[in-house]
């Protein structure tokens, strides 16, 4: 079945550095890739998306590239800010369920 | 004008009793969702609704009993409620031929 794999956290920044989070996936034919954040104590707000390889999503400084290739899809950010503490999802729907199947989450704690 | 809302936030309550959780959308979509993130953050779906009609049911208890009135509500009913059972129940909903999903902010259940 569909799977998708992320890096274990809490990953811990100083504000103004570079974030990478890593993601890669399984699934059968050609699914749709996101990244969801939770902020503490809220829901689920999708950040990006993007439906087929080479596209990149991008949101509040965020991005990510669906390289089919390498089967990843890592969320990148130029500079995190102590608001952007929190935990992100990598996800991914395929043509078919519709459901996300989620990767565990990681957490971001981001210092001033 | 909140998009997918949840009621109530926060269940605290026995083993053995039961309790519903209603989830209602305001975005026009046809397909909704529940699911359940564990004590460490770990999403995983549990059903989903298409205009009424279930189209996903994962392998969860048949104490667990969704129901759908009209396409704009899925609640979730659960009997005999067990310790395990406690965890965070978050509706979603989106358009059957779309792949971006709307989270609710989430129902915090405690079985004691």
């Amino acid at each position: 079945g569909d799977s998708v794999t992320q890096m274990e956290g809490p990953v811990t920044l100083s504000e103004e550095a570079f974030l990478t989070i890593n993601c890669t996936y399984t699934a059968t034919g050609y699914p749709s890739l996101f990244w969801y954040v939770q902020y503490p104590g809220e829901g689920l707000q999708l950040l990006l998306k993007a439906t087929k390889a080479d596209d990149k999503g991008s949101n509040k400084g965020f991005e990510a590239t669906y390289r089919k290739e390498t089967t990843s899809f890592h969320l990148e950010k130029g500079s995190v800010q102590v608001s952007d503490s929190a935990v992100y999802f990598c996800a991914l729907s395929d043509t078919g369920r519709r459901a996300l199947t989620f990767g565990s989450g990681t957490r971001l704690q981001v210092q001033p | 004008d909140t998009a997918v809302s949840q009621t109530p936030k926060y269940l605290v309550t026995q083993m053995g009793n039961d309790k519903s959780i209603k989830c209602e959308q305001n975005l026009g979509h046809d397909t909704m969702y529940w699911y359940k993130q564990d004590s460490k953050k770990f999403l995983k779906i549990m059903f989903s609704y298409n205009n009424k009609e279930l189209i996903i049911n994962e392998t969860v208890p048949n104490r667990f009993s969704p129901k759908s009135p009209d396409k704009a509500h899925l609640n979730l009913h659960i009997n005999s409620l067990e310790l395990g059972d406690s965890a965070v129940y978050f509706c979603a909903s989106s358009l059957r031929g779309g792949n971006e999903q709307f989270f609710g902010p989430g129902t915090r259940l405690t079985v004691l």
